[in-house]
């Protein structure tokens, strides 16, 4: 069965601190990995996919599939990074798109 | 180039009741597909069409059916409405045959079940 998970419903951190964001999955092929964010009053948007391997608003992500995870990193939070973050994932053929459930960022001043 | 958009905003239903919610997809794109997201949790997949045709689908009972027209504009029908349907319905657009990263959403319809 498909399923991403997010272990952590709200993670806090002061500005100028790392951030992680945690995103594990099941899927018994090689699944596409992605971060949507969704800033308050915004619609969800695309924030970044593994494939591409590259940093969006300083944000990287490295698939693992040896612990099957997809953490979202940023070294130095913004106020502006205060968000809500879904790792999702896309099957093989396309045809379904699984999110997690979620985790708030709330980056403290 | 316009948005996403949907239609209505909020709308709030009985219980059994039959509930048809739309969405405009964004200039370009051929395909849709909708999401439920009930509160506290993730967009979970209901269904995607492209070309008027559903081609990829979710694990949803067939109460829950599509319909997109030949200006890629869709619709999602309830029928049969029970409580747990309550919750935020997106939908979002895209182009190519399947589900793509790059789907833009739209603001979403709130719908209530009593």
């Amino acid at each position: 069965a498909q399923r991403v998970t997010q272990p952590e419903k709200l993670l806090s951190v002061f500005k100028g601190a790392p951030v992680e964001l945690k995103c594990n999955y099941s899927y018994s092929g090689s699944p596409e990995l992605f971060w949507y964010v969704q800033y308050s009053r915004q619609r969800l948007q695309l924030l970044l996919r593994h494939i591409s391997r590259e940093s969006i608003k300083g944000f990287t992500a490295d698939l693992n599939k040896g612990e099957t995870s997809f953490h979202l990193k940023k070294p130095f939070a913004q106020e502006e990074d205060s968000a809500m973050y879904y790792c999702a994932l896309r099957g093989n053929y396309g045809q379904n798109f699984v999110f997690g459930p979620g985790t708030r960022l709330s980056v403290l001043p | 180039e316009t948005g996403v958009t949907q239609s209505p905003t909020h709308l709030i239903k009985t219980r059994g009741q039959q509930v048809t919610l739309r969405c405009s997809s964004q200039s370009g794109h051929n395909t849709v597909s909708w999401y439920q997201q009930a509160l506290g949790q993730g967009p979970q997949f209901i269904f995607q069409y492209y070309r008027e045709e559903e081609n990829g689908r979710g694990n949803f009972p067939p109460r829950f059916s599509g319909l997109q027209f030949p200006n890629y504009s869709s619709e999602l029908n309830v029928n049969a409405l029970e409580l747990d349907d309550s919750a935020l319905y997106l939908c979002a657009s895209s182009s190519g045959e399947f589900v793509s990263y790059e789907q833009y959403f739209g603001p979403g319809t709130r719908l209530t079940v009593t």
